[in-house]
């Protein structure tokens, strides 16, 4: 259980496209889903948090015109990289929760290689 | 304010041998303390949590963590390492919940022949 599917797992544009990733939480309500970038060899570092319905809470130095989050419903939220330059060229990470018991745990996907030229 | 330190950037253990990964975190509450394993070009995959209680956690793929309030610290072990569990471990708490998590760097395992 507990199974949580981004796509694309990989994608390649020219600089100036925009570009959505779609993580979907197959098995739960995600009550709650995380959008992490990670530069190689490096940690996770949370870029925003949604809630289903409402709008998203981007952290410090996010630009939130720049990645558009939707969390549209309970099994789905999608990221959109707007008009993409290379410096956005990076892995992403989804994540979703629960929140219908405390103890719940973020839950990953298999994240999505973006790759701009 | 929280944080996560894995002081470990990579470790090579032989296969067979026994592991530990080591974990210090800095919370002013009572944490909540993951353990994430990462394959190459994967997302994170849940090995274990505490949240609460017995301060011994068995997770899955036979790894185990203890939380030590005194030292905070909360550090990974497996009695025998396997050829498929390299990959990159990350250790996290939780603010206020599993909502807010703090990652550590990541401690890289190589499992030598």
């Amino acid at each position: 259980g507990a199974v949580v599917s981004q796509h694309p797992s990989w994608v390649i544009c020219k600089s100036g496209t925009s570009v959505k990733i779609e993580c979907r939480s197959l098995d739960f309500q995600a009550t709650t889903m995380f959008w992490y970038r990670q530069f190689p060899k490096q940690s996770l570092m949370l870029m925003a948090t949604s809630n289903e319905g409402s709008k998203a809470t981007y952290e410090q130095g996010v630009e939130k015109d720049k990645f558009l989050i939707n969390h549209a419903s309970l099994t789905l939220s999608t990221l959109t990289v707007t008009s993409a330059h290379p410096e956005d060229s990076s892995f992403y990470i989804c994540s979703a929760r629960s929140q219908v018991y405390s103890n719940q745990p973020q839950h990953f996907g298999d994240g999505t290689r973006l790759s701009i030229l | 304010a929280q944080s996560v330190t894995q002081p470990d950037i990579h470790i090579t253990v032989s296969e067979g041998a026994s592991l530990e990964l080591r974990c210090n975190y800095s919370y002013g509450a009572t944490p909540y303390l993951f353990w994430y394993v990462q394959s190459p070009g994967q997302g994170l995959q849940l090995l274990l949590k505490y949240f609460s209680g017995d301060t011994l956690v068995q997770g899955i793929k036979g790894f185990e963590a203890e939380f030590k309030r005194s030292q905070s610290s909360f550090n990974l072990r497996k009695p025998s390492v396997h050829w498929s569990d390299a990959a990159e471990y990350f250790c996290a708490v939780g603010a206020g919940g599993a909502n807010n998590l703090f990652f550590g760097t990541g401690t890289r395992l190589t499992v030598i022949p």
